[in-house]
């Protein structure tokens, strides 16, 4: 059973362009959750969503970021117009939140670079 | 929201030598897991344990949720022991995890 899949594994962007980070959950699972871990800090949730659904999205940023899940294919999180401080690690994890079964398996992550 | 707090913030150890670190909550949870975080910034996960004792290897972790805390165990420490180690819990309705501040561990030879 493969793991949680994200890539590209490290993403460089310059100010003012578009970031995409997918995000593969792993099989049968279908509640992802993405976090953020800025430079020398934890890990803050950002968003959590089921297929087809934004479920809770009080961690994300009011502007400029969105995610989707849709029903084919991985979530994605979007980030436009980035600035230097959306430099960080960007996690995924996948649950698959059955009966009583919450735990969240996580991906290597991706590492956002803006110049 | 939940708060949580690990102990001691940083930890230096020589190979061989035993330790503890600690994550207390505060508020009751239905998830909590400990994930070590190597120099390369992988984050692998060690124990799902919102409650009881369990472990693998050189490593355990006990969870006693009525009082709100959980420990984790390193045994017999090995230099790619080192790392921040996270706890997070999760609870209500979404489950999505609230992490400590982590505690970065140093062993060295």
């Amino acid at each position: 059973n493969a793991g949680v899949m994200q890539n590209p594994r490290h993403l460089v962007r310059r100010r003012g362009q578009e970031a995409r980070l997918r995000c593969s959950p792993m099989k049968g699972h279908s509640h992802v959750y993405w976090y953020r871990q800025l430079p020398e800090e934890g890990l803050k949730f950002m968003v959590y969503l089921q297929k087809e659904n934004i479920i809770d999205e009080s961690g994300m940023p009011k502007e400029r970021f969105s995610a989707e899940f849709p029903k084919e294919g991985p979530s994605i999180l979007r980030i436009q117009q980035v600035v230097r401080g959306d430099s960080a690690a960007y996690f995924c994890a996948s649950s698959p939140r059955q009966g009583f079964e919450n735990i969240q398996y996580f991906g290597a992550g991706t590492r956002l670079s803006v110049l | 929201g939940i708060q949580v707090e690990q102990s001691p913030p940083d930890l230096i150890l020589q190979e061989g030598a035993n330790s503890t670190l600690r994550c207390n909550f505060s508020d009751s949870v239905n998830n909590l897991q400990w994930f070590h975080q190597n120099p390369w910034g992988q984050l692998i996960n060690l124990f799902y344990i919102p409650s009881g004792t369990k472990q693998n290897g050189r490593l355990s972790a006990t969870t006693v949720a009525t009082e709100r805390y959980s420990l984790l165990y390193i045994s017999s420490s090995q230099t790619t022991d080192s790392g921040v180690y996270f706890c997070a819990v999760g609870g209500g309705a979404t489950n999505k995890l609230i992490f400590g501040t982590g505690t970065l561990l140093a062993v060295q030879p």
